[in-house]
């Protein structure tokens, strides 16, 4: 069974770091680019940074972009974020995600499948 | 920023076809997916490249884009698809998602 179970949320002080993880079993964690997306409390969903499956690519939402880094392990079959400067805004549950990306000439599709079961980060003083 | 515009709710009586829009600017250029939340769940794909369902997925979910509009379609609605709907697209190396549509069935 395909799945991906995120860790590592907790409750941080304003300008605190937190580093998540993200494991995935039953497909071959190398093939795929892999995604964090968030949820503020009530909120829809905010994709924030996604990762090519060797690692070389990395690309960020405005939102976290020189806050958060995101990197992965593919022997480990593991994706992290490591989130630093947290701001209250930043508060959400944290969703680690497959992505199915391609391009064909100039147009170019991307989802997401399967989600983890989310980790929440608390940023409060 | 590109931008996906959705509208907060939706309403549809048991049996019925339930229709989700979803509009962005040329949208029908970019490939759509839609995700199903359900409460206190995690989102779940039900639509890939615009029509495409995933296996497991009902035939009753479709879904089509073209111009500025993409919409998911429900048909025969069951209580059990009462959900947040949200609709994502790929644009320039980014991701964006819409903002929900809460889908009640009543």
């Amino acid at each position: 069974q395909e799945q991906v179970v995120e860790s590592g949320g907790g409750l941080v002080k304003p300008g605190g770091s937190l580093r998540l993880s993200c494991v995935a079993s039953g497909f071959t964690f190398g093939d795929f680019y892999m995604s964090w997306i968030r949820q503020a409390p009530g909120k829809g969903l905010e994709w924030i940074s996604y990762i090519s499956g060797g690692g070389d690519k990395m690309i960020y939402a405005d939102s976290v972009k020189g806050r958060f880094t995101i990197s992965r392990d593919n022997a480990k079959n593991s994706l992290f974020l490591q989130m630093n400067s947290l701001r209250a805004d930043d508060t959400a549950v944290y969703y680690c995600a497959r992505c199915f990306w391609g391009c064909s000439g100039d147009r170019c599709w991307g989802w997401f499948d399967p989600w983890g079961q989310g980790t929440r980060a608390t940023v409060s003083s | 920023s590109y931008e996906l515009t959705q509208s907060p709710s939706v309403s549809v009586s048991p049996g019925q076809t339930a229709s989700i829009p979803c509009s962005g600017y040329n949208l029908g250029d970019k490939y759509v997916s839609w995700y199903q939340q359900k409460p206190g769940q995690s989102p779940v794909l039900v639509i890939y490249q615009d029509n495409k369902r995933p296996s497991g997925i009902p035939e009753r979910f479709s879904a089509s884009n073209s111009g500025i509009t993409a919409t998911l379609i429900i048909s025969v609605t069951q209580a059990l698809d009462e959900a947040d709907y949200y609709c994502q697209a790929w644009d320039r190396s980014t991701v964006v998602f819409g903002g929900g549509t809460k889908l009640t069935v009543l």
